[in-house]
């Protein structure tokens, strides 16, 4: 059973542009909602994470919108540049049950000059 | 510092030879060890996760094992690789002070032939 939904697929945006990466969860016990981002070749890394406790959060271009009602997160990526270009993973997380994280399916983002 | 260390970052196999990964982190003692297998272009998927030594925990069904020798020491094994045994494999920590957050190490890219 997927718990977290991730969309779109894959997204193509352009340089500037702003890119937007959904994901819903079932879980209401979940508390903790990081966004991480991959290179290929490379492991993911942590971009940015957000508790239920607040409604968004900001960290330069990228920015977490959380819906509690609705159990929805987005990321969006404001001004997107070609570096940006890479697969990211929303995943959440509840209580401290060995943290464990269930990730969504992952959007592959490219950033077109 | 915390860091984690993984290899081989490649490796081919031939179909039914066996198969041994390693993850070592350093900077903290007892941390949550966890092995992810991501197949190319797809998710995350959890495979084994370790609280403390000798103490493993399966997600999924497989032919492949876990170990944990040490606090610092992770290893993911196998007696005979089949061709779907091919990924990238990740190993990841969660240390005390980390909060919720899991950290990756590079990956190990597994080609089974």
């Amino acid at each position: 059973q997927q718990q977290v939904k991730q969309s779109p697929q894959s997204l193509i945006v352009q340089k500037g542009g702003i890119s937007i990466i959904n994901c819903a969860y079932e879980n209401t016990a979940f508390d903790y909602f990081p966004w991480y981002q991959q290179f290929p070749g490379k492991g993911p890394a942590l971009l940015i994470a957000i508790r239920p406790d607040v409604s968004e959060k900001k960290e330069g271009r990228f920015t977490i919108s959380f819906n509690k009602s609705a159990k929805q997160f987005s990321l969006h990526i404001m001004d997107s540049q070609p570096g940006d270009s890479a697969t990211y993973f929303c995943a959440a997380s509840k209580g401290n049950a060995g943290n464990m994280l269930t990730f969504g399916g992952g959007t592959r983002l490219m950033v077109k000059p | 510092s915390q860091t984690i260390h993984q290899w081989p970052a490649t490796l081919v196999q031939p179909v039914g030879s066996p198969l041994s990964l390693e993850c070592t982190v350093e900077g903290t003692s007892n941390p949550n060890l966890y092995w992810y297998r991501q197949a190319a272009g797809r998710g995350l998927q959890l495979l084994f996760y370790s609280v403390g030594i000798g103490q493993i925990s399966s997600e999924v069904p497989q032919n492949l094992s876990a170990s944990r020798p040490q606090d610092w020491q992770f290893i993911l094994s196998s007696k005979k690789l089949l061709l779907s045994d091919s990924g990238f494999y990740l190993c990841a920590w969660r240390w005390q002070g980390s909060g919720n957050t899991i950290y990756f190490g590079e990956g190990s890219w597994l080609t089974v032939v």
